[in-house]
């Protein structure tokens, strides 16, 4: 039962332009989300988290927005750069259930020159 | 503060063989969990510990198990091997409890031939 889907396995994306990464959950008792930045052969970089008790949060060109109602959470990368090409993993944990963490299938990002 | 070290980072085993992969998590972290990534699918959540006790359990055969010690490092072990089980594993670590950011380390690649 996958709880965390990412339904876009990929997306291109010119340089400078917006790339918007899309995941949605199941779950309604996760209070923590999460993004990871994942190059080949090498272990998820952390990216940015938000709180179910905000419904944005900012980081220099990186903003994830949640949408608690419709259980929908995306990630916006501002101007895209091509060193943002690598696979983006979405998470969620509910710390009412234990703190596990549930990862997406992930979104292979290729942003164009 | 260093991060999140895993050994050895690559080896190779043959079917029916037994492997063991090493994790040392962020100090002061008391969660480790492991995932395996193969070619095209997402992070497969293989079980977590806490605190020398497993807290969480994914759904994967008896042959893998883990265990921690009092020092929060971790250790993972697959038994007899089978090419299927040729993958990315990762180890993660956490403070444990609350709501908190889980952090990752760069991974074995463990090729089964």
């Amino acid at each position: 039962d996958q709880q965390v889907k990412q339904n876009s396995p990929s997306l291109s994306v010119q340089e400078g332009r917006i790339s918007i990464l899309n995941c949605d959950y199941t779950n309604s008792m996760f209070d923590y989300f999460l993004w990871y930045k994942k190059y080949p052969a090498e272990g998820p970089t952390f990216l940015i988290s938000i709180s179910s008790i905000k419904d944005k949060n900012e980081d220099g060109r990186f903003t994830v927005f949640l949408n608690k109602s419709a259980k929908h959470l995306s990630l916006h990368i501002v101007p895209s750069q091509p060193g943002d090409s690598a696979v983006y993993f979405c998470a969620a944990s509910a710390y009412m259930a234990g703190n596990q963490f549930y990862f997406g299938t992930g979104t292979s990002l290729t942003v164009i020159p | 503060k260093a991060g999140v070290t895993q050994t050895p980072r690559y080896l190779i085993k043959t079917r029916g063989q037994q492997v063991t992969l090493s994790c040392s998590p962020i100090s002061g972290h008391r969660s480790v969990s492991w995932y395996q990534q193969t070619p095209g699918q997402g992070l497969q959540f293989l079980f977590e510990y806490f605190s020398e006790t497993q807290r969480n359990k994914g759904n994967f055969p008896g042959r893998f198990s883990g265990r921690q010690f009092s020092n929060s490092r971790s250790e993972m072990n697959v038994s007899t091997l089978e090419l299927g089980d040729s993958a990315l594993y990762l180890c993660a670590s956490y403070p444990g409890e609350g709501t908190d950011t889980q952090y990752f380390g760069p991974g074995t690649r463990l090729t089964v031939l």
